[in-house]
C-alpha cells in the first residue's frame, strides 16, 4: 500500500492563495488528484495530474508535482469563504491522504 | 440519473448483526469501488468492481466483509458479525474505466454505527 501524509489545518484569509501540501511514499500512481469535501456532502474531483507532468494550471487551482520528492501541492488562487472545506490528495483512486481541513477567513 | 445512490444513508445496529449496504451507480460506469471513511481520516481503499468483476481487494478487508455486483450494476457490501469498530461512513463511488479523466463520482455514503 501507500502512505499519503497531509497537514491537519490550513487557516487563510479570504484574497490570500491556500498552498495545500501531500506527500507520498508509492511512485506507482500514475494519476494524482485532489478531492474537496464539504460537509455532509460527498467527496468532489476538483483536479488531477498525471505522473509524468511537473504542473497543472487549471483556473484558480495550479497542481505542482515534485516526483523526486514524492511531494504533491495544491495551490488556490484568491481563496474564497466557499473554499473551505476539507482537501484530500490521492494516488489513482485508491489511496487517499488524511485531508485538509481549510478555514477561510473573512 | 444525478448520481452515485447510497442506501441506506444511516444505519444503527447492535454489535454481533449483520448489515448489507447497496450502491447504485452511475449507469454507463463500470467500475465501482467500496471505501471506508473514518472521522478525521481520509477514505481507506477497500474493493473494486470493473463490471461484474472483483479486480482488487485490500487488506482492510476481513473476511467480515464482502462485496458483490451480481450483474455488473448495483454493488453490495455486507458485514457480518458486526463489531464497534466497523462503525464509519461507507463510501461508494463509480467511474468509467480509462486515463485519469475518468472522474470518480462518489455517493454521500452510508453512516454505520455500531453499538
Amino acid at each position: 500500500g501507500e502512505d499519503v501524509e497531509q497537514s491537519l489545518f490550513l487557516s487563510v484569509r479570504e484574497g490570500d492563495s491556500s498552498v495545500i501540501n501531500c506527500t507520498y511514499t508509492d511512485s506507482s500512481s500514475t494519476y494524482l488528484y485532489w478531492y474537496k469535501q464539504e460537509p455532509g456532502a460527498g467527496l468532489q474531483l476538483l483536479t488531477y495530474i498525471f505522473s509524468n507532468m511537473d504542473m497543472k494550471q487549471d483556473q484558480r487551482l495550479t497542481v505542482l508535482l515534485n516526483k523526486k520528492d514524492k511531494h504533491l501541492s495544491l495551490r488556490i488562487a484568491d481563496t474564497q469563504t466557499g473554499d473551505s472545506a476539507i482537501y484530500f490528495c490521492a494516488g489513482n483512486q485508491f489511496y487517499f491522504g488524511t485531508g485538509t481541513s481549510l478555514t477561510v477567513i473573512p | 440519473d444525478t448520481g452515485v445512490s447510497q442506501n441506506p444513508r444511516h444505519k444503527i445496529t447492535k454489535r454481533g448483526q449483520n448489515v448489507t449496504f447497496r450502491c447504485d451507480p452511475i449507469s454507463e460506469h463500470n467500475r465501482l469501488y467500496w471505501y471506508r471513511q473514518t472521522l478525521g481520516q481520509g477514505p481507506e481503499f477497500l474493493t473494486y468492481f470493473q463490471n461484474e468483476a472483483q479486480l482488487e481487494k485490500s487488506r482492510l478487508l476481513s473476511d467480515r466483509f464482502s462485496a458483490e455486483r451480481p450483474k455488473g450494476s448495483f454493488s453490495t457490501l455486507e458485514i457480518q458479525r458486526t463489531e464497534q469498530g466497523d462503525s464509519a461512513m461507507y463510501l461508494c463511488a463509480s467511474s468509467t474505466a480509462g486515463g485519469a479523466d475518468t472522474e470518480a463520482f462518489f455517493g454521500q455514503g452510508t453512516r454505520l454505527t455500531v453499538v
